[in-house]
Order: C-alpha cells, then structure tokens, then sequence
C-alpha cells in the first residue's frame, strides 16, 4: 500500500520548456488535490478534483493544466514554465472534499 | 489577504513544555486540519475537526466556531515534536496557513 506518489521528484527545467508531474493514490479516494508551496507563502491550491471526472480550479491555477486520467491518478501539465513556477509541488488525496488527506512526497521544480 | 493566520511563526520551547499554537481564519468553514510538516519535508494529517475537541496522544485542538478560531496544544514536549504545523480551513476550497515553526530543544 504505497499511499500518494509523486513523480518525478525533482527536475529542472528551461523557461518556456513543458513538463507534466505525475500523482498516483492506491486508497481508492474520491478526491485529489495539486499545491505548490512557497517559501512564506504556505500552501496554496493549484486545482483538485471532487470526483473521477471533475476538476476545479483552485487558488493559483494560472499556468497549470490538469487531468483526471481515473480514479487513481491526477496529473499536473505546465505547458510553457516561468521561473515564478519554481517551487515544491505536493499531490494529495481524501475520501470526499474536505476529509483528511493524504500527501505525497512532492516534486522540487526549478525552472530556469 | 489571508484567509487563515497562525501565530506563533516560530516557537523554540525547551523539552517537557506546554506549548500552544493558534489559528484564526475568515471564511465560512465546515472543517479545519492541523497538519505537521517534518523536516524532510513530509506532511501528515494530524487533526480533522468541526466542532469541540480532540486528542490524539500528547496533542490535543479545539476549535470554537463562533470565534472563528482554533488552538493545537502539545503536552510534554519532545525534540521529535521540532516540525513546521500548519492549519487548514475548507470554505469553498482549502486555504492554508503559512505555518508555525516549532522547535524543542532537549
């Protein structure tokens, strides 16, 4: 039972380069969740997704695309990386909006 | 604007102290986390609460919803107990805050 997992774990990256970050739960959770933290910033919502199907923007979704491939993975796509986008990028799950959840071991990003 | 503040941002306290931190948010809510962020840069949930309080070992949150406001306690503090705690608040979607730095020296 591996929980949430992220890959890759870090990369670097040209500006205007694209990439995709990949999450995975193996819980069978309804919810998943894409962050990105910021030094003095906290935590913040790039986008989630209530149900297999369904994504939602969240607080910083600009820059960002996503994808709720099924149930079990929610992947994150930067089509064109700015430096602002440098940052550690967590995934996380729960069994409904708003339950506990579960974060991955998040991806370091450096664009440069 | 900052739908949630914590306070302190950072908190030294030695071994076997009680220690306290605060969380106050904005918005409308129907839950709020505490989460602790370990050095290596894990995160794990701690507390989920709506209502009252709970306890789990040596940590115990309550919350008053009237206040808008939250406090997570740490009885008998212990050097494993040094990470950043982080409080969370779901209204429309989740908001965080920028967390308390807790160090406990032995």
């Amino acid at each position: 039972n591996a929980g949430v997992t992220q890959t890759p774990k870090f990369q670097v990256l040209k500006t205007g380069q694209s990439m995709t970050l990949q999450c995975a739960q193996d819980m069978n959770h309804n919810s998943m969740y894409w962050y990105r933290q910021d030094p003095g910033m906290g935590l913040r919502l790039i986008y989630y997704s209530a149900s297999e199907g369904t994504t939602d923007k969240g607080e910083v979704p600009n820059g960002y695309n996503v994808s709720r491939l099924n149930k079990r993975e929610f992947s994150l796509r930067l089509e064109s990386a700015a430096p602002s986008q440098t940052s550690v990028y967590f995934c996380a799950s729960g069994e409904q909006l708003d339950n506990e959840q579960f974060f991955g071991p998040g991806t370091r990003l450096t664009v440069l | 604007k900052n739908e949630v503040e914590q306070s302190p941002q950072n908190l030294t306290a030695q071994e076997g102290e009680f220690i306290t931190i605060n969380c106050s948010y904005s918005v409308g809510i129907s839950a709020l986390h505490w989460l602790q962020q370990h050095p290596g840069g894990g995160i794990v949930s701690l507390f989920m609460l709506s209502s009252g309080k709970k306890k789990h070992g040596r940590l115990i949150a309550t919350i008053n919803i009237q206040e808008k406001h939250s406090s997570l306690h740490i009885t008998a503090s212990h050097p494993r107990d040094s990470a950043v705690y982080i409080c969370a608040v779901w209204g429309n979607q989740f908001y965080f805050g920028t967390g308390t730095s807790l160090t406990v020296i032995p």
